[in-house]
């Protein structure tokens, strides 16, 4: 089946405390991104990928640090997590020689105390 | 003022009414998405336009480039459509890293009620 898994589904941590929320896909596609859920504010991207070893800045990167070291994972590093970072966080993917559909995880609810 | 706007915020529906949104942009585009958010939080995606329309079942979208706005039809509406319809454009852009731009900037989200 195809999909998208992220990594922990939920999580409450304490300020400082460095954690990563893994994203991994099994479609083999190029294209992942984590974005970012806030009341009010919507979705926002925080990082995108467009390969392996390829990646770039959404609108909110700040805070955050990605690597993509292969092709199905993409894992949001939050090095030092202060409580702004609470929040709702999707990962997506996306082939980008297909019809561009994007398939999302079903979200990683942060809580930063 | 948003790079994206979408209307109406809500909206309520009588089950079997026509239902539009809108979602009106300010940037270049090279494709606009529209995605929908069950009340459980997963998201779907529904289209990704670049041109033209599209349809699929009672779901229809249509883009227009020059006046830079789409809308998403829904016919014979029924209580499980009732779901927030999020709309997100992939801006022009110079890319950081020389790979293309996939950046995405989402409008607020149109949370739809259809009442039996």
């Amino acid at each position: 089946e195809a999909q998208v898994t992220q990594n922990p589904r939920y999580l409450i941590t304490v300020t400082g405390k460095k954690l990563t929320v893994t994203c991994s896909q099994n479609m083999n596609h190029e294209y992942m991104s984590w974005y970012r859920q806030d009341p009010g504010l919507g979705l926002r991207q925080i990082y995108y990928s467009m390969n392996v070893e390829v990646t770039d800045k959404g609108d909110v990167p700040e805070g955050y640090k990605v690597s993509r070291k292969e092709k199905r994972n993409f894992p949001l590093i939050l090095e030092s997590p202060s409580p702004n970072q609470t929040s709702l966080y999707f990962c997506a993917s996306s082939g980008l020689a297909s019809t561009g559909e994007l398939f999302f995880g079903e979200g990683s609810r942060l809580t930063v105390l | 003022k948003n790079e994206v706007e979408q209307s109406p915020q809500n909206l309520t529906a009588q089950e079997g009414e026509f239902i539009t949104i809108n979602c009106s942009y300010s940037v270049g585009i090279s494709a606009l998405h529209w995605l929908q958010q069950h009340p459980g939080g997963g998201i779907v995606s529904l289209f990704m336009l670049s041109s033209g329309k599209k349809k699929h079942g009672r779901l229809i979208a249509t883009i227009n480039i020059q006046e830079k706005h789409s809308s998403l039809h829904i016919t014979a509406s029924h209580p499980r459509d009732s779901a927030v319809y999020i709309c997100a454009v992939r801006r022009v852009g110079a890319p950081y890293s020389g790979a293309g731009s996939y950046q995405l900037t989402f409008g607020k989200g149109t949370k739809l009620s259809v009442i039996p």
